[in-house]
């Protein structure tokens, strides 16, 4: 059972355009929500994060939004750059601090970011 | 940031062999390390927390005496894939949290384990 889903398995972007990265849960217990960036041969890389009790954060060209009630977030990358392309995952947790670590994560999705 | 090192990156083995996958943390003490799983086209699966100093905790589903994961010190935990079978071809992964946060849970490069 996926509990985490990245529906795009990739997504093309025009530098300088706007990346919009999706993600759907189906357990309403997550409360936390992260996403990670991965580079090839390397481990992914924490981006940013959102608690449940927000509908937005934003860290400079970067920004999550979480609608609750659609159990949907998206991360929004403005503007898009070619060293953002890598593979995105989307990453849920429960229970706060008490779950660190456990986290259950989407398939991940590619961004390419042409020049 | 910090540094998580995993080893190997690669390994091939003949089905019945075990193979050691080695985490280290290289600047920090990590009390608590995680290993994940990643099945082609599939998305990382917690498979075990590995404590320092005690037994690791295993999600449902993962047999433990089938991995084994040893974190004999605070910069380092082991996962060994006992009588492995094509099957256990996979993507490892392990993490390890500073200050106990998501936020500062860094990853390994991860290990592509083929079992012929």
């Amino acid at each position: 059972d996926q509990q985490v889903k990245q529906n795009s398995p990739s997504l093309s972007v025009q530098e300088g355009r706007i990346s919009i990265l999706n993600c759907d849960y189906t357990n309403s217990m997550f409360d936390y929500f992260l996403w990670y960036k991965k580079y090839p041969a390397e481990g992914p890389t924490f981006l940013i994060s959102i608690s449940s009790i927000k509908d937005k954060n934003e860290d400079g060209r970067f920004t999550v939004f979480l609608n609750k009630s659609a159990k949907h977030l998206s991360l929004h990358i403005v503007p898009s750059q070619p060293g953002d392309s890598a593979v995105y995952f989307c990453a849920a947790s429960r229970g706060g601090g008490t779950s660190y670590g456990k986290l259950t994560f989407g398939q991940g999705t590619i961004l390419t970011v042409h020049p | 940031g910090a540094v998580v090192s995993q080893h190997p990156s690669r390994v091939i083995c003949k089905s019945g062999t075990s193979v050691k996958i080695e985490c280290r943390s290289l600047d920090f003490q990590a009390t608590t390390m995680f290993w994940y799983r990643q099945f082609p086209k599939q998305s990382l699966m917690l498979m075990a927390t590995s404590n320092e100093g005690s037994k690791a905790t295993y999600e449902q589903g993962v047999e433990k005496d089938k991995f084994l994961i040893n974190h004999a010190s605070l910069t380092l935990s082991t996962l060994t894939v006992t009588s492995a079978h094509p099957e256990d071809s996979s993507f490892y992964i392990c993490s390890a949290s500073l200050w106990g946060s998501n936020e500062k849970l860094f990853f390994g490069s991860g290990t592509q384990l083929s079992v012929l």
